[in-house]
């Protein structure tokens, strides 16, 4: 049973508009999320978090959206640019249960493509 | 990224021999990961580490065991490689509380 689903295989955008990233998660321990990129023969490279007590978190191109109440997350960039097209992870944790650990939970990836 | 060293790089091997995979940080990190990504999965945990000598199990542990003796290093073992551990294999590291994880650019292992 899948507990982070991105339900986007793949996104195709223009170059300098806006590309938003889906999540959808259904533990509700889980208490923290992050969005991680990934290019090809690489490993994933973090991106930008977001804990439960907070809505929103914003750094530079990059704004996370959080609804509890809906079970879902998203990841805004813009403007958008060539070199953002990778693959894009969520993940979650329930570190409060989890005792700090932090294993995460991924979903399985969008594919953005950025168009000239 | 966070001084995350994995070796091999790649690696073919039979099925029935052991694997040990090498994850080396130099960050001084608390927290240890081993993940496994398969089409269609994303990635899922294996094992982790919170400190020397202190493992855990994680989502997809059957198969897999995992020692920490020092700090910076994590080692992954396949103590017989079945061709369903076809796949590639990250590390990550982390400080804990507010930090995240940061991942090593992965282990290509081929079991035939």
């Amino acid at each position: 049973d899948q507990q982070v689903k991105q339900n986007s295989p793949s996104l195709s955008v223009q170059e300098g508009r806006i590309s938003i990233l889906n999540c959808d998660y259904t533990n509700s321990m889980f208490d923290y999320f992050l969005w991680y990129k990934k290019y090809p023969a690489e490993g994933p490279t973090f991106l930008i978090s977001i804990s439960s007590i907070k809505d929103k978190n914003e750094d530079g191109r990059f704004t996370v959206f959080l609804n509890k109440s809906a079970k879902h997350l998203s990841l805004h960039i813009v403007p958008s640019q060539p070199g953002d097209s990778a693959v894009y992870f969520c993940a979650a944790s329930a570190r409060v249960s989890g005792g700090g650990a932090d294993g995460l939970t991924f979903g399985k990836g969008t594919h953005l493509i950025i168009q000239p | 990224d966070a001084g995350i060293t994995q070796s091999p790089r790649h690696k073919v091997t039979e099925t029935g021999t052991p694997v040990t995979l090498r994850c080396h940080q130099t960050e001084n990190h608390r927290y240890m990961y081993w993940y496994r990504q398969d089409p269609g999965h994303g990635l899922r945990l294996i094992h982790y580490s919170y400190g020397v000598k202190d493992t855990d199990k994680g989502e997809v542990s059957d198969g897999y065991s995992v020692s920490r003796s020092k700090t910076e290093d994590f080692l992954l073992t396949l103590e017989s490689a079945t061709s369903s551990q076809t796949s590639v294999y990250f590390c990550a590291t982390s400080l804990g509380g507010d930090q995240p994880q940061h991942f090593g650019d992965g282990t290509r292992l081929s079991i035939l």
